[in-house]
């Protein structure tokens, strides 16, 4: 079945320009989580959905990241005034079930280059 | 807090050699802990968890990982590496949250 689905693929943008990254997750799961990957690094939490709800945000950055799941299906990473140290890669991964044992399913990844 | 350490960069390893990538954890509570690779300009996959219960877990592609409490680890090994192996591996572990926890990853080289 189709997996984990984030456009653009890449993205280049000017600092000071907004962005906005798309995930489609795997249809039916609750759980959709936003990740922020640096060169050379492992992924870094940057807030998670159980249906709707954003049950934690903590990971964001700064309030110039914003994300929303309105429908409790798709979900968009918006970044106000794109700043160098943005660039990354935006990885997306979901879940079916809430709770500690559900292995996440990640798609591959929007990668930000700002310049 | 909960937090994961890869103390390999990176481990290189003859195909056909047994492999092992090194993973610590520390964290509240009962720890849930996985396994995930990456390939380049690719998402991560998931390999392998441990929950519970038996503490060698068998995973995907013939890698399995056994935990150890005592020692707070969670290492990742198989019999038998493949050239195909070679990646990028990260542990992760969760607490008594939903937020799942990487480490800074080991790049895996499996030699011919």
């Amino acid at each position: 079945g189709a997996g984990v689905s984030q456009s653009p693929r890449y993205k280049v943008a000017k600092r000071g320009q907004d962005v906005a990254l798309r995930c489609d997750p795997i249809s039916g799961h609750v759980s959709l989580f936003w990740y922020q990957q640096a060169l050379g690094q492992g992924p870094e939490f940057l807030t998670y959905f159980q249906n709707e709800a954003q049950l934690d945000k903590s990971g964001l950055p700064s309030d110039r990241f914003f994300a929303e799941r309105p429908e409790g299906s798709v979900s968009t990473l918006k970044i106000q005034r794109t700043q160098q140290e943005d660039s990354a890669v935006y990885l997306c991964a979901s879940s079916t079930l809430t709770g500690v044992v559900s292995p996440l399913h990640f798609g591959n990844g929007t990668r930000l280059t700002v310049t | 807090a909960q937090s994961v350490a890869q103390p390999e960069d990176q481990v290189n390893v003859a195909e056909g050699n047994p492999l092992t990538v090194k993973c610590t954890y520390s964290v509240s509570g009962n720890p849930y802990l996985f396994w995930y690779v990456q390939y380049p300009n690719r998402g991560l996959q998931f390999l392998l968890k441990y929950i519970t219960g038996d503490n060698l877990v068998k995973g995907s592609y013939g890698f399995e990982a056994e935990f150890n409490k005592s020692q707070t680890s969670f290492h990742l090994k198989k019999p038998s590496a493949l050239v195909s192996d070679s990646a990028l591996y990260f542990c992760a572990v969760r607490g008594n949250t939903d937020k799942l926890i990487f480490g800074t990853g080991t790049r895996l080289q499996v030699f011919p």
